[in-house]
């Protein structure tokens, strides 16, 4: 069935510094979305990425999309105490919305 | 606009005890619903969805059943509860192919 990796599985930044967080899939996805848990809290939906090679910005976040439709990456520039938490993507295709597991992003002040 | 309500918003239940869970949405009509599960600092687990009324596919053989008694009412149930069964429950919906909206998430500890 289809399969959506993402790594790395934890990532420690010290405030300020970058972070990217990358995703793969096993098949050709219809879309790829997007969601941010924060800890205690629930899933909420960021972005959706429908376009082979689209990129989309909210704020210091760049979302793209591969060519190919099977991988997409989420980078934060300068990141801020309120970006901690864990980052999930989740990637349509022909077996439904299938969710990576999720980068923990771990924010040093 | 819409929202989506789940309740309670923790429960301590004993081994063996039933369980019901209920998620109701507001502001659309026919949507797809979804339970997750996911274990303390953990994944989404699929446990079942439903695209219309009484239509439930379960992804996971379980000690869990899920109903849909209305268009925007999904239940999550048991009969008798297990440790395993311990974890975060989450409702959300979505329509088609698009977004998914969580609700706030139940908290289920198992003693």
């Amino acid at each position: 069935g289809q399969q959506v990796m993402q790594i790395p599985q934890y990532q420690h930044v010290q405030e300020g510094e970058d972070f990217t967080t990358y995703c793969n899939s096993s098949t050709t996805l219809s879309n790829i979305q997007w969601y941010k848990q924060r800890p205690g809290g629930h899933p909420v939906f960021l972005i959706q990425l429908v376009k082979s090679g689209e990129v989309k910005k909210q704020k210091r976040l760049t979302f793209q999309f591969g060519e190919a439709k099977k991988n997409s990456s989420l980078h934060i520039t300068a990141t801020q105490t309120t970006d901690v938490g864990t980052y999930f993507c989740a990637g349509w295709g022909a077996d439904g919305l299938t969710f990576g597991k999720g980068t923990h992003l771990i924010i040093q002040p | 606009s819409q929202t989506i309500h789940q309740w309670p918003a923790t429960l301590v239940q004993p081994v063996g005890s039933p369980l019901s869970l209920e998620c109701t949405v507001e502001g659309t009509s026919n949507p797809n619903l979804y339970w997750y599960r996911q274990a303390a600092g953990r994944g989404l687990q699929l446990l079942f969805y439903s695209v219309g009324i009484g239509q439930i596919s379960s992804e996971v053989p379980q000690n869990l059943s899920a109903s849909r008694p209305q268009d925007r009412q999904f239940i999550l149930s048991s009969k008798k509860l297990l440790l395993s069964d311990s974890g975060f429950y989450l409702c959300a919906w979505s329509a088609l192919i698009t977004a998914q909206y969580f609700g706030p998430g139940t908290r289920l500890l198992v003693l």
